[in-house]
């Protein structure tokens, strides 16, 4: 299993409400990543998971809260977002996140709409 | 610093003819170099990759060869179909307080039957 899985694939939500984004991998990558896409330009990471811990935040906003379950699970919880956060939210994991092994596999990614 | 610079697209090309785009790179050291490609309405897909000087990555008759003294690694294909119509970005990976790839902005392919 090669498949990196993200749901929901669609979500619309409101400035108020707090929502959940989920990713699940079965390939036993120790390292798992989010990214934000706005529309035609390159992924921005946002958190990296390494061994189930936060090892890279980039200075994302409070309102976006990374959660790594397991080794298999990524989750990233929505509260408060903005109309701008809205974009196409990617997953990715890789074997670990050492420099030889850092070939990504991605997710098809949950397309957020904040109205 | 470590980027990554990519041809501008959009690049339109009838079908079967010869696609080449353009990436060079500044980074200190050896980084890894890839090619992911997108198509719409789904994540990004590695295509290729090379780990080191000369290596040359290849993948569904795309090629890219790694050229050190050039800081480049451009993409290539000798016959381009309708489906390889996407968007293509090279990347590197750097180490600064923990590895991190650098997307190039991306070129966005359109192939015409």
């Amino acid at each position: 299993d090669t498949e990196v899985t993200q749901t929901p694939k669609h979500l619309v939500m409101g400035m108020t409400n707090k929502k959940s984004l989920k990713c699940e991998q079965h390939m036993g990558h120790r390292a798992m990543y989010w990214y934000k896409q706005k529309a035609k330009k390159p992924p921005e990471l946002m958190f990296v998971y390494s061994y189930e811990k936060l090892s890279i935040n980039e200075s994302v906003p409070s309102r976006f809260s990374p959660e790594c379950p397991n080794s298999s699970l990524l989750n990233l919880h929505l509260h408060a977002l903005q109309p701008e956060d809205s974009a196409l939210y990617l997953c990715a994991s890789s074997q670990d996140d050492s420099l030889r092994y850092n070939e990504q596999f991605f997710g098809p990614g949950t397309r957020l709409t904040v109205l | 610093g470590n980027s990554v610079t990519q041809m501008e697209g959009p690049v339109t090309l009838s079908e079967e003819a010869f696609l080449t785009i353009n990436c060079t790179y500044t980074a200190t050291g050896y980084p890894s170099l890839f090619w992911y490609v997108q198509y719409p309405g789904e994540g990004l897909q590695l295509l290729l990759k090379a780990t080191k000087a000369d290596d040359k990555g290849s993948n569904k008759g795309f090629e890219a060869t790694y050229r050190k003294e050039t800081t480049s690694f451009h993409l290539e294909k000798g016959s381009v179909q309708v489906s390889d119509s996407a968007v293509y970005f090279c990347a590197l990976i750097r180490n600064t307080g923990g590895f991190k790839t650098i997307f190039g902005a991306g070129t966005r392919l359109f192939v015409k039957a």
